[in-house]
C-alpha cells in the first residue's frame, strides 16, 4: 500500500527566508501524482502545488516550488521570500493513476512564520 | 461559482443519533469524496464518487453510509454516531481521475 511521511510535526521560518518541507512516500507504482495542500487556521484545504510523476520538470507556483526526487520517493516543498499568511499546516497527499482518485495523506507539518 | 460546500459548519450528536452531512458542488465535478481528519493521522478517506448513481468505499467506511442522486450532491449519513466518528470531515470533488481535488470547508462532529 502507498504510504506519505512528514517527518517534521513542525517548523518555524523568518518572515522573508526561506524553508522547505520534507515529504517521502512509498509506492510501486510509475504514474502517479503529488499535491501539497496548505490547512490555514479556517480549516479550509487550499491546493498549493501539483506535480505529475511523469514530468521531470519540477512545478512552480509564484513562490512555491518543489523538488520531486523520482528514484529517490522524495517530493519536498520550498517557500521562498516568506509571508505570515503562510504559517498554516501542510500537508503532502499522494494520489495514485488508478480508478479510486484516492489521495492518500502524510500527517503535516505546522509552519510557523515569525515576524 | 460557490465550490464546494458542506453543511453544517458544526455539530453535536449524541451517542446513537443519526445525521447527515451535506455537500454540494456547482462545477459539474464528476468525482466526489468524503474524507475524515483526525488529530495527528491526515486525512483518510471514506467514501467516494465516480459519477452520479456510483459510490464506492474508501479506507475507513464502517458506520458511514453514502449515495449519488445527482452529479451536485454528495451526503454522508452516520447511522447510529459512536464516540470514535468525532472527527473533522471533508468533501472533496474533481473534474475527472488524476484531476485536482477541491475541498469544502469542512463540517466539524462532536459525538458524545
Amino acid at each position: 500500500a502507498q504510504t506519505v511521511t512528514q517527518s517534521q510535526p513542525e517548523m518555524s521560518v523568518q518572515e522573508a527566508e526561506t524553508v522547505t518541507l520534507s515529504c517521502t512516500y512509498d509506492t510501486s507504482e510509475s504514474d502517479y501524482y503529488l499535491f501539497w495542500y496548505k490547512q490555514p487556521p479556517s480549516r479550509q484545504m487550499i491546493l498549493v502545488i501539483r506535480q505529475e510523476a511523469y514530468k521531470q520538470q519540477n512545478a512552480t507556483e509564484n513562490r512555491f516550488s518543489v523538488n520531486f526526487q523520482k528514484a529517490a520517493k522524495s517530493f519536498s516543498l520550498k517557500i521562498s521570500d516568506s509571508q505570515l499568511g503562510d504559517a498554516a499546516m501542510y500537508f503532502c497527499a499522494y494520489l495514485d493513476g488508478g480508478a479510486t482518485n484516492k489521495l492518500i495523506f502524510g500527517t503535516g507539518t505546522l509552519l510557523a512564520v515569525q515576524p | 461559482n460557490a465550490g464546494v460546500t458542506q453543511t453544517p459548519k458544526f455539530q453535536v450528536l449524541k451517542t446513537g443519533q443519526s445525521m447527515t452531512l451535506q455537500c454540494a458542488q456547482d462545477m459539474n465535478h464528476e468525482y466526489m469524496s468524503w474524507y475524515r481528519q483526525d488529530p495527528g493521522m491526515g486525512l483518510r478517506l471514506i467514501h467516494y464518487s465516480v459519477g452520479a448513481g456510483i459510490t464506492d468505499q474508501g479506507e475507513v467506511p464502517n458506520g458511514y453510509n453514502v449515495s449519488r442522486s445527482t452529479t451536485e450532491d454528495f451526503p454522508l449519513r452516520l447511522l447510529s454516531a459512536a464516540p470514535s466518528q468525532t472527527s473533522v470531515y471533508f468533501c472533496a470533488s474533481s473534474r475527472g481521475l488524476q484531476e485536482t481535488q477541491y475541498f469544502g470547508p469542512g463540517t466539524r462532529l462532536l459525538v458524545l
